[in-house]
């Protein structure tokens, strides 16, 4: 399977505890992006790779979380002190080097997260 | 915000053309149209998009109309497992190319 994958699938964590999310993108995808998406809206952008260039981040996306993509392949999405409202569907997608109005994102199947 | 406007639910019979109205009042001569589905469950599935000519692939045709505020994606033959979110959005003109989903519309296939 070539698509995007995300690791894990499903996390459960307490409030307080810190989580780790892992996105590997298409091969050879030089961009990549992080959404979340919270029950019956759909998903929000939070944080945009160029490489391993981080070039826009949400205002969404608090002191808590970062995000890195250290050798412009995979990414991390990590959340410090989770809060209950961190409980959502945490969405990768990469594409490719087309101009950017004409490209299509890929997404993966994201990461449920659930916050007690 | 998102610059596009979509009913919140349609019902279609399956085997029949779905027909999914979009507004954008709003666009600008740059911005392209795209159309994204989601499956319960799972990521956003690209469907197509198109800049002002009407475009088809495997999946569904594209209809802009020449004023380009509003678009009609058509799924030709409708089938159960269509039933999804369907979001239309609009292209930013920023550079990132982040797509801004609305809450789209729930198209619910019946057999």
């Amino acid at each position: 399977d070539t698509g995007v994958s995300q690791d894990p699938r499903h996390k459960i964590t307490k409030r307080g505890q810190n989580v780790t999310f892992r996105c590997d993108p298409i091969s050879e995808h030089n961009r990549l992006y992080w959404y979340r998406q919270t029950l019956g809206q759909g998903p929000e952008f939070l944080t945009y790779f160029q490489n391993e260039a981080q070039l826009e981040k949400s205002r969404l996306l608090s002191d808590r979380f970062s995000a890195e993509r250290p050798k412009g392949s995979f990414s991390t999405l990590e959340i410090q002190r989770t809060e209950q409202g961190d409980s959502a569907m945490y969405l990768c997608a990469s594409s490719s080097r087309r101009p950017v109005l004409q490209e299509t994102q890929y997404f993966g199947p994201g990461t449920r997260l659930l916050v007690l | 915000d998102a610059k596009t406007t979509q009913p919140t639910s349609m019902d279609c019979a399956e085997g029949r053309a779905a027909n999914l109205p979009c507004n954008h009042s709003t666009i600008s001569g740059n911005e392209y149209v795209y159309w994204y589905r989601q499956i319960h469950s799972q990521g956003p599935q690209y469907i197509i998009h198109g800049l002002k000519n009407n475009e088809t692939n495997e999946m569904a045709s594209l209809i802009i109309t020449e004023d380009r505020k509003s678009s009609t994606l058509i799924l030709p033959h409708a089938t159960l497992r269509d039933t999804a979110v369907y979001y239309c959005i609009v292209g930013t003109p920023s550079n990132t190319g982040k797509l801004i989903f609305g809450q789209g519309t729930t198209l619910q296939v019946k057999p």
